[in-house]
C-alpha cells in the first residue's frame, strides 16, 4: 500500500470550473512533487516543493497552481483547464531533494477529465 | 544531458517464462538508477534501485536488475513471470547532483499470456 494518499481518485470538471487535487504523506518527507502522466507516456514533472517552498516549476501553465500548506500536504488547484489537460496526476514525495539517491514514492494518482 | 532509453515498447511472455526488460542510460557520472512498475490505473511502485556497490540488485516481487557500466545498461530480470506481473515498467535515472529530477524512460508494457 502506498503511503502517499491522493484525493479524489477521479475528477470530471468543466473548463470553467475550479477544483483541487489533494495529496498527503506521513513519512516525514520534506520534498513533494506533482507529475502529469498522459496515456501510454511516462510521468512528466510539473512542480517540486522542498521544505514547503516551491523549488521547481517546469514551465507549467498558470491554470495549474500548486500549494503546500504544510510538510505533509500538497494541493494542486485547477482553474480554466483545457480538455488536453485530461491526464493522471501523480503526487510523490521523497526524504528531501538534496540527495540524488532519494527514492521517490508515488501515490496512486488522480484521474482528471476535463469536459 | 541525461537520458534513459527503453528499446522495447511492449513485450509478451508466457506465464512461467523468464523475463528481461532492457534499459540503457546516458550519463557521464555514476548514475542513480531505478525501476518502477505501474499497474493499469495505478500509481508507480518502486521495484528496485541502484546507487553503488554490488552491481546485481534484488528488488521486490522476485525482480532483480544488473548494472553494467561498460554497456550503460540496467536491465530488469525475473526468472519466472506470473500473470500479475502484466504492467508498465519504467526505468529511471536521477542525476548525480541536486537530484530532485527523476528522468523516466518511455516505458515497456509487459503482456503475460497463459
Amino acid at each position: 500500500d502506498t503511503e502517499v494518499t491522493q484525493t479524489p481518485k477521479h475528477l470530471v470538471m468543466g473548463m470553467t470550473n475550479k477544483k483541487s487535487l489533494k495529496c498527503e504523506q506521513h513519512m516525514g518527507h520534506r520534498a513533494m512533487y506533482w507529475y502529469k502522466q498522459k496515456a501510454k507516456k511516462p510521468p512528466e514533472l510539473m512542480f517540486v516543493y522542498s521544505y514547503e517552498k516551491l523549488s521547481i516549476n517546469e514551465s507549467v501553465p498558470s491554470r495549474f497552481s500548486p500549494e503546500c500548506p504544510n510538510s505533509s500536504l500538497l494541493n494542486l488547484h485547477l482553474h480554466a483547464l483545457q480538455p488536453e489537460d485530461s491526464a493522471l496526476y501523480l503526487c510523490a514525495s521523497s526524504q528531501d531533494t538534496g540527495y540524488s539517491g532519494n527514492t521517490i514514492y508515488f501515490g496512486e494518482g488522480s484521474w482528471l477529465t476535463v469536459v | 544531458a541525461q537520458s534513459v532509453t527503453q528499446p522495447d515498447i511492449h513485450i509478451t511472455v508466457s506465464e512461467g517464462a523468464s523475463l528481461e526488460l532492457r534499459c540503457n542510460y546516458s550519463y557521464g557520472a555514476t548514475p542513480y538508477l531505478f525501476w518502477y512498475v505501474q499497474s493499469p490505473g495505478q500509481g508507480l511502485q518502486l521495484l528496485l534501485k541502484y546507487f553503488s556497490g554490488d552491481t546485481l540488485v534484488q528488488g521486490i516481487k522476485g525482480f532483480e536488475a544488473e548494472f553494467k557500466r561498460s554497456q550503460s545498461s540496467f536491465n530488469l530480470r525475473k526468472p519466472s513471470v506470473h500473470w500479475s506481473d502484466a504492467a508498465e515498467y519504467f526505468c529511471a535515472v536521477v542525476r548525480g547532483t541536486g537530484g530532485f529530477k527523476t528522468i523516466f524512460g518511455a516505458g515497456t508494457r509487459l503482456f503475460v499470456k497463459a
